[in-house]
């Protein structure tokens, strides 16, 4: 079946700084991919969908220059969380489509700003 | 916005039990997933639904895409530990471009052995 993968899978760091995210289709070519955040004990809420090649879209109310998303290749997206605070603290998952109507998901990364 | 409304949002059962759990649209959905989540993990897709009235198994997993296409149901038969999680529908309103999931707030099994 569909494997994506995250890396890293959790991170700590400190208050002003900036996090890389990655996420890869491993036995895939994902056209779109997405990137989701999810609070403890709460649903998937859509931060942004990014096209291989293509400006991400974001949902109302996420900061695209607090959330940069790149999505370089068709394996490949990165979100990187710019001048961390502990409010963006959080499990940020990824999601990635071959355009079919399915989204596989990946195991997500776990967030924590000091 | 569209709103997808799910329940139970929590059980408690028995293990060997049968399991039932549903969503509801707002809207007419084209695409019905069905996920589960384990604790620290990333959804995992069970079951995916394209048509009004489908009804897709997957070992002790049944699904179906009701006929008005503005809800879905999840069926899990003989309950055993490991079905522990939360389960999430999820659903899209128009097919093949890549249309935004909208997902439903979750439903939390636990299961007594």
């Amino acid at each position: 079946g569909a494997v994506v993968s995250q890396h890293p899978s959790w991170v700590i760091c400190k208050s002003g700084t900036s996090v890389k995210i990655e996420c890869r289709s491993l036995d895939f070519q994902a056209t779109t991919m997405f990137w989701y955040r999810q609070f403890p004990k709460q649903s998937l809420m859509l931060m942004a969908t990014s096209n291989e090649g293509s400006k991400a879209t974001y949902e109302q109310g996420v900061e695209k220059d607090k959330f940069l998303i790149n999505h370089a290749s068709l394996t490949l997206s990165t979100l990187t969380v710019t001048s961390a605070h502990p409010e963006d603290s959080s499990f940020y998952i990824c999601s990635a489509s071959n355009s079919g109507d399915e989204q596989f998901f990946g195991p997500g990364t776990r967030l924590t700003v000091l | 916005g569209q709103q997808l409304n799910q329940s139970p949002q929590s059980m408690f059962i028995q293990e060997g039990e049968d399991v039932s759990m549903n969503c509801t649209s707002s809207s007419i959905f084209n695409t019905w997933l069905w996920y589960k989540q384990d604790p620290g993990e990333g959804p995992v897709l069970l079951i995916a639904l394209y048509k009004a009235g489908e009804l897709t198994s997957n070992g002790r997993l049944t699904a179906q895409f009701g006929i008005t296409r503005k809800d879905s149901f999840l069926n899990i038969s003989a309950s055993i530990p490991s079905d522990v999680g939360i389960y999430f529908c999820a659903g899209r309103n128009y097919g093949g471009s890549q249309g935004n999931l909208i997902f439903g707030k979750g439903t939390k099994l636990s299961v007594k052995p």
